[in-house]
């Protein structure tokens, strides 16, 4: 597509319930990321692939976060048991190369994806 | 781990005042990309400039300029004669393998 697509935008769901959280990337991007964006705060990095391979899940908070990306495109982010403190924005970026910073390939961001948890 | 740090967490001047948004990075790589986003109050993430570490050249665009001191591990965003629409949050990030973000500078440019 021509940029990050993701989706829900809003997502209000209540706590103890599990929530996927999708993006798609631009076409032909290779490197996925997803940042988690608290209010005032700046955006917090989770986890990233290059094609379909994770390469870094560190940032995830615990086991309740998982991330998959099967065929190299779509990324799924999936809360499991969602509690109160995982309200925040979900961010997508995507760069047409691994290198993120070297030549053209720069991250480019999706509108988010608002979870609130009650 | 690499580190971005964005100490000015507010910042407020006038129309036309000239404005400097410090970042401050740790890293143990030689090879490094820094980068300054712009987050209006619309909440998307815009994209401003990206410097590779072996570039100290400091860049101007329009209003925009940016000074990056590797002695320093400094790069700094300068808006001259700053105008309203300048208002937003500004983020400083780092990559080496990933990408990380600093907190953010809240920048408000009063009429």
């Amino acid at each position: 597509g021509a940029g990050v697509s993701q989706s829900p935008r809003y997502k209000v769901t209540k706590r103890g319930q599990d929530v996927a959280l999708r993006c798609d990337p631009i076409s032909g991007h290779v490197s996925l990321y997803w940042y988690r964006q608290a209010l005032g705060q700046g955006p917090e990095f989770l986890t990233y692939f290059n094609y379909e391979a994770q390469q870094d899940k560190s940032g995830l908070p615990n086991d309740r976060f998982s991330a998959e990306r099967p065929e190299g495109s779509i990324s799924t982010l999936t809360i499991q048991r969602t509690e109160q403190r995982d309200s925040a924005m979900y961010r997508c970026a995507s760069s047409p190369s691994t290198d993120v910073g070297s030549g053209a390939n720069v991250l480019t961001f999706g509108a988010g994806s608002r979870l609130t948890v009650l | 781990a690499q580190k971005v740090t964005q100490a000015q967490t507010e910042i407020s001047v006038v129309e036309k005042e000239d404005v400097t948004l410090d970042c401050v990075y740790e890293t143990r790589d030689t090879t490094y990309y820094l980068f300054w986003y712009k987050q209006p109050p619309s909440g998307e993430l815009v994209f401003l400039i990206r410097r590779n570490s072996f570039d100290e050249q400091n860049e101007i665009s329009g209003r925009y300029s940016w000074n990056f001191q590797k002695s320093t591990s400094s790069f700094n965003f300068t808006i001259t004669a700053s105008q309203v629409v300048d208002s937003a949050v500004y983020f400083c990030a780092l990559s080496e393998e990933d990408m990380r973000f600093g907190a953010g500078t809240r920048l408000t440019v009063k009429p």
